[in-house]
């Protein structure tokens, strides 16, 4: 069973620094990965789509890498803003499969 | 488009009532998923259809969740009867078959006292 963790869980930082989030999952053989932003009490974003065969996919700040031979993959976060303060959470899926395998999260604060 | 639209946004029952949540996807969607949100399992898919058929129920926590999705464009989760422990906040995602990303309902907040 695919299970996926999010460390840390929470994460505090002054405006202006980059960060790094970190998503782990057990099972790794040709999986897809997802990162989302989930606000309070709205739904979930996505944020970046990593392809099994890519290794990292950038939009404007925002950086993800997937390591398949570690398991691992990692969101960076550039310049960090208080409009940044969010839970991320990574999800997991296997191509031609629609079943997203969602992490712990993690909730970010920016504060100004 | 208005994105994915799900009602209500808040409910709040008693016990042993039953629940209905409903689910509008975005006009052309052919994939549908529900989701539960809880603190202690975080986000769990339930169930989903593509073309109005469901293709995997194994999420369904019991017998007491029903989905049904009548037509492409409303889909409703039932909870009969409801248990404190369902208290949750339950989201609907549509998609494209042939596409990758879910788009999220603002998502519907059960408290079953």
């Amino acid at each position: 069973k695919q299970e996926v963790t999010q460390i840390p869980a929470a994460l505090s930082v002054p405006e202006g620094e980059n960060l790094v989030l970190n998503c782990s999952f057990t099972d790794s053989a040709i999986y897809n990965l997802q990162w989302f932003r989930q606000d309070p009490g709205k739904g979930l974003t996505s944020l970046l789509l990593i392809q099994s065969s890519q290794r990292e996919q950038t939009s404007g700040r925002l950086n993800a890498s997937l390591d398949k031979s570690s398991g691992r993959s990692t969101l960076y976060i550039a310049a960090s803003q208080p409009g940044d303060s969010a839970t991320y959470l990574c999800a997991v899926f296997r191509t031609g499969f629609q079943k997203l395998v969602f992490g712990t999260g993690t909730r970010l604060l920016v504060s100004p | 488009d208005a994105g994915v639209i799900q009602s209500p946004r808040h409910e709040v029952t008693e016990m042993g009532q039953e629940v209905t949540l409903r689910c509008k996807p975005i006009s052309g969607h052919n994939s549908l998923f529900w989701y539960r949100q809880t603190m202690m399992r975080g986000l769990e898919l339930l169930i989903y259809f593509n073309n109005n058929v469901p293709i995997d129920d194994s999420g369904m926590p019991e017998d007491r969740f029903s989905a049904k999705m009548p037509n492409a464009s409303f889909s409703t989760l039932k909870i009969q009867p409801s248990e404190p422990r369902d208290s949750a906040v339950y989201f609907c995602a549509s998609s494209l078959i042939s596409k990758e990303t879910q788009y999220f309902g603002p998502g519907t907040r059960l408290l079953v006292l």
